[in-house]
């Protein structure tokens, strides 16, 4: 399997960041799998933001939830990272990975990341 | 949120060393524990689940134990490839949280 992301690497403070993850070699589709963001900074370390489910069924970080959105498209095998109102505590590099979900979870493949920057 | 903190946050270790991480949780949470590699610039890497199963593909090195709120990362003999950050990272509840890294050096 293997995931990429992709979106502007810059966003303006107070506006919203989109990313999308391209998913190829396995289905968005699986029932054995979540898909998931997660965002990488100096000063925060990893930070799960949150996954969604085939069906739509979404977790979210209370931290971020407010500003948050995940959403999956089937039909592009693809699925998608809005975070609204960023400051520049946002910028991070972010990852998209698959969730493998058996007796528990585990994050088993991640794209290479993507770095976002917070700057007017 | 479960806090996870890692011990140590770095140490220096030579070809061929034993090198053991400790990561440990503010609250219970079974054998939900994760390991994960990162290298300059790259992804975090899955090592191991459920604190002691380890991934496809991960040299027999590496081996986890723990359970309840106290887990070990193991490297039997050091490798030029393993010097890396490690991550542990519990998934018995949402938020999903990370500890800080382990940064593996050459001595």
């Amino acid at each position: 399997v293997q995931l990429q992301e992709s979106g502007p690497g810059l966003v303006r403070p107070s506006e919203t960041l989109s990313l999308t993850c391209n998913v190829s070699g396995d289905s968005v589709k699986s029932a054995f799998n979540y898909w998931s963001w997660i965002r990488q900074s100096p000063t925060k370390g990893l930070e799960w933001i949150g996954y969604i489910f085939y069906t739509g069924t979404t977790n979210y970080n209370p931290s971020l939830k407010s500003r948050v959105t995940i959403s999956v498209d089937p039909s592009k095998n693809q699925f998608s990272l809005k975070l609204s109102s960023v400051t520049a505590a946002d910028t991070a590099v972010y990852y998209c990975a698959r969730v493998a979900a058996r007796l528990q979870y585990y994050l088993d493949s991640w794209g290479q990341g993507t770095l976002v920057s917070v700057s007017s | 949120d479960i806090q996870m903190t890692q011990s140590p946050l770095s140490l220096s270790a030579s070809i061929g060393d034993r090198v053991t991480i400790t990561c440990r949780a503010s609250q219970h949470i079974n054998s939900y524990l994760n390991w994960y590699q990162q290298k300059p610039g790259k992804a975090p890497r899955l090592l191991i689940y459920e604190a002691s199963t380890l991934q496809s593909g991960v040299p027999s090195r590496f081996s986890g134990s723990g359970s309840g709120t106290d887990f070990t990362l193991t490297l039997s003999s050091l490798q030029p490839e393993d010097f890396a950050t490690y991550y542990c990272q519990q998934s018995d509840r949402t938020p999903w949280t990370f500890g800080q890294g382990t940064k593996v050096e050459i001595k």
